[in-house]
């Protein structure tokens, strides 16, 4: 079975400054996807990032970057310049391929911009 | 491009009663997949519509039922509610061949049962 674990439940960053939030995983797989989504109050998950596991370099989307340590089984990620509008709940995840395509999410970390 | 539409946004259920939640995909998207978030948790898949069929479940009891439709929108019911099938459910649309790239999720729909 999948398992995702995030360790922080909540964090706060001063705006502009740059935060790194956590993500653990267990799988058994060599093949799969991570995921980080952001649900602001408006409650729509909102793609902020992903990483296939078979690529070595980070992903990297803007302001938004990941570690990815496959061997360690890690996924953080890293925003930088943090802006108010980043205030959310952000879910790391994972998916297998070709199995229905279905998430395993983490419980969220809920992350405050403080202006 | 309309994005993925959840109808309705809230809605009130007392224990026992049954419940129909509705989704349209967004434009060009033939598979729906719907998941439950309990406050203060992630999404849990429930199952996944492909073709008007379940193509793939969760570990949810059979009392969570689904229909998709030939315009490829989907229906998720519920029969006699608990407590705890409060929650928000959530869908999302994507295309058969490609899920992991294009999953596209709606704003939720908010069940409470009192």
């Amino acid at each position: 079975a999948q398992t995702v674990t995030q360790s922080q439940p909540e964090m706060s960053v001063q705006e502009a400054e740059t935060v790194t939030l956590s993500c653990t995983y267990d799988t058994s797989e060599n093949n799969y996807y991570l995921f980080w989504y952001k649900q602001p109050p408006s409650r729509q998950m909102i793609l902020v990032i992903r990483q296939e596991a078979y690529k070595q370099q980070n992903a990297t989307e803007n302001r938004f970057s990941v570690n990815f340590q496959k061997a360690a089984k890690s996924f953080s990620l890293k925003i930088s310049d943090s802006q108010l509008g980043d205030t959310a709940m952000y879910f790391c995840a994972f998916m297998k391929p070709n199995t229905g395509n279905q998430f395993y999410f983490g419980t969220g970390t809920s992350l405050t911009v403080i202006p | 491009d309309a994005g993925v539409t959840q109808s309705p946004t809230h809605l009130i259920k007392t224990r026992g009663q049954q419940v129909t939640l509705r989704c349209s995909p967004k434009s060009g998207h033939d598979t729906v997949s719907w998941y439950q978030q309990a406050l203060g948790q992630g999404p849990q898949f429930i199952f996944q519509y492909y073709e008007e069929e379940e193509r793939q479940r969760g570990n949810f009891p059979d009392r969570f039922s689904g229909h998709q439709f030939p315009n490829y929108s989907s229906e998720l019911n519920v029969n006699a509610l608990l407590l705890g099938d409060s929650a928000l459910y959530l869908c999302a649309s994507s295309w058969g061949g490609v899920a992991n790239y294009g999953y596209t999720f709606g704003s939720g729909t908010r069940l409470t049962v009192v």
